[in-house]
């Protein structure tokens, strides 16, 4: 079955700097890659989403790359700002089958 | 409507109770799951079912016992549950099984005393 690694599992950064998650998978018939941010307490929500046959997908402050030779798609967050804080859960999926995701980044910003 | 709801938001069952949790979608999604989230940390699956069959069961405590009466509509029976069975449990739904956007419903919070 497919293994989603992600990394870091905690991340601090300056309000106004970027942020970076980075995660690998092992299965390469997997073709859509979601982001998810997580609050206390509150339901995962897809913030940007990418399909194999897409490199690189931009919405906003939010960015994410997939490099399908390799396995492996980051998330970056542009000038980071204080609601940005939250759990951010990758995962990779292929038609038929069910969602792998990620162990999940702690991220705070710090005012 | 592009909403999974789901009820009730927080629950509160000794170990002897019987309880249901139950989710609900009317975007024609034929995939609809069951997963349950510790704090910080990634929802497990529980169950899937697709096209109203149950399509994957993940080694669930039969304490859990998913029903699907239509398309629409997802329950979670509950019996017998465990302290280590609180939780927040998630519903989600899909246009088809896999490789498409996931749909999460608000969640259960679930304390078992």
């Amino acid at each position: 079955g497919e293994n989603v690694e992600q990394h870091p599992s905690t991340l601090s950064v300056q309000e106004g700097d970027s942020a970076v998650i980075k995660c690998t998978y092992s299965d390469s018939a997997s073709n859509y890659f979601p982001w998810y941010k997580q609050e206390l307490g509150k339901r995962p929500q897809l913030i940007i989403d990418i399909r194999s046959n897409v490199g690189e997908k931009k919405d906003q402050r939010i960015a994410v790359t997939l490099n399908k030779t390799a396995k492996h798609f980051s998330l970056h967050i542009t000038e980071t700002q204080p609601e940005d804080s939250a759990v951010y859960f990758c995962a990779a999926s292929k038609p038929g089958n069910q969602f792998y995701f990620g162990t999940g980044t702690s991220l705070t910003v710090i005012p | 409507d592009t909403e999974v709801t789901q009820t009730p938001k927080h629950l509160v069952m000794g170990m002897t109770n019987k309880k249901s949790l139950k989710c609900e979608q009317h975007m024609g999604h034929r995939a609809m799951y069951w997963y349950k989230q510790k704090a910080k940390k990634p929802p497990e699956l529980m169950f899937v079912y697709s096209y109203e069959k149950l399509s994957i069961n993940e080694s669930v405590p039969s304490r859990f016992s998913p029903e699907c009466p239509n398309s629409s509509l997802l329950n979670l029976h509950l019996h017998a549950l465990q302290p280590e069975d609180s939780a927040l449990y998630l519903c989600a739904s899909q246009p088809r099984q896999g490789g498409e956007k996931l749909f999460f419903g608000s969640g259960t919070q679930l304390s078992v005393l």
